[in-house]
């Protein structure tokens, strides 16, 4: 069946590092991939999405990228910031059974 | 535009017991999905409804089972507690297409004692 790998946490970095969070996935067809964020105590909050081969969501400084050859969608941010601090999730939607498949998440500790 | 509403936020129930979770979409969504969060699973699927219907299930025991009514508020019981139910339950509702914007409530958290 489909399914979502992300890299384990935590991630630890210095504030104004940069961010790699890798994602692969393996799904039949052409699944829409999507990252979403939750922090402390809250719910999940969609951060950015991609619907095809070579479409990249964008959002708030993270940029992801969709990788067919690869089965990859990495997300990335330039100069991270503390308030950055949550635990990011890599998920899938294979556009035929309206549910998102998710990956582990991963948590980002960013320290001043 | 106001959010998912869930409600209650926090739950503490004994073995055995049952529950029942209340789950309000954004106004206009016809499409509310259930999910368990837990810190071993990690986030599985429950079930999907649409117009009142469900479309899609999870690979949960029959105690789980939920239902949508026509202004699409959506509810999930779960009956004959365990231990094991322990877990943040998260509703999110989307306007019911594939591959449509789903958002998420602060979810329910229960403990099962």
């Amino acid at each position: 069946g489909d399914s979502v790998t992300q890299m384990e946490g935590p991630v630890t970095l210095s504030e104004e590092a940069f961010l790699t969070i890798n994602c692969t996935y393996t799904a039949t067809g052409y699944p829409s991939l999507f990252w979403y964020v939750q922090y402390p105590g809250e719910g999940l909050q969609l951060l950015l999405k991609a619907t095809k081969a070579d479409d990249k969501g964008s959002n708030k400084g993270f940029e992801a990228t969709y990788r067919k050859e690869t089965t990859s969608f990495h997300l990335e941010k330039g100069s991270v910031q503390v308030s950055d601090s949550a635990v990011y999730f890599c998920a899938l939607s294979d556009n035929s059974n309206y549910q998102l498949i998710w990956g582990a998440g991963t948590k980002l500790i960013i320290k001043p | 535009k106001a959010g998912v509403t869930q409600t209650p936020r926090y739950l503490i129930k004994t073995r055995g017991q049952q529950v029942t979770l209340s789950c309000s979409p954004i106004s206009g969504h016809r499409s509310v999905s259930w999910y368990q969060q837990t810190p071993g699973q990690g986030l599985q699927f429950l079930f999907e409804y649409f117009s009142e219907t469900q479309r899609n299930k999870g690979n949960f025991p029959g105690r789980f089972s939920g239902r949508q009514f026509s202004n699409s508020r959506s509810e999930m019981n779960v009956s004959t507690l365990e231990l094991g139910d322990s877990a943040l339950y998260l509703c999110a509702s989307s306007a019911g297409g594939l591959n449509t914007e789903a958002f998420f409530g602060q979810g329910t958290r229960l403990t099962v004692v």
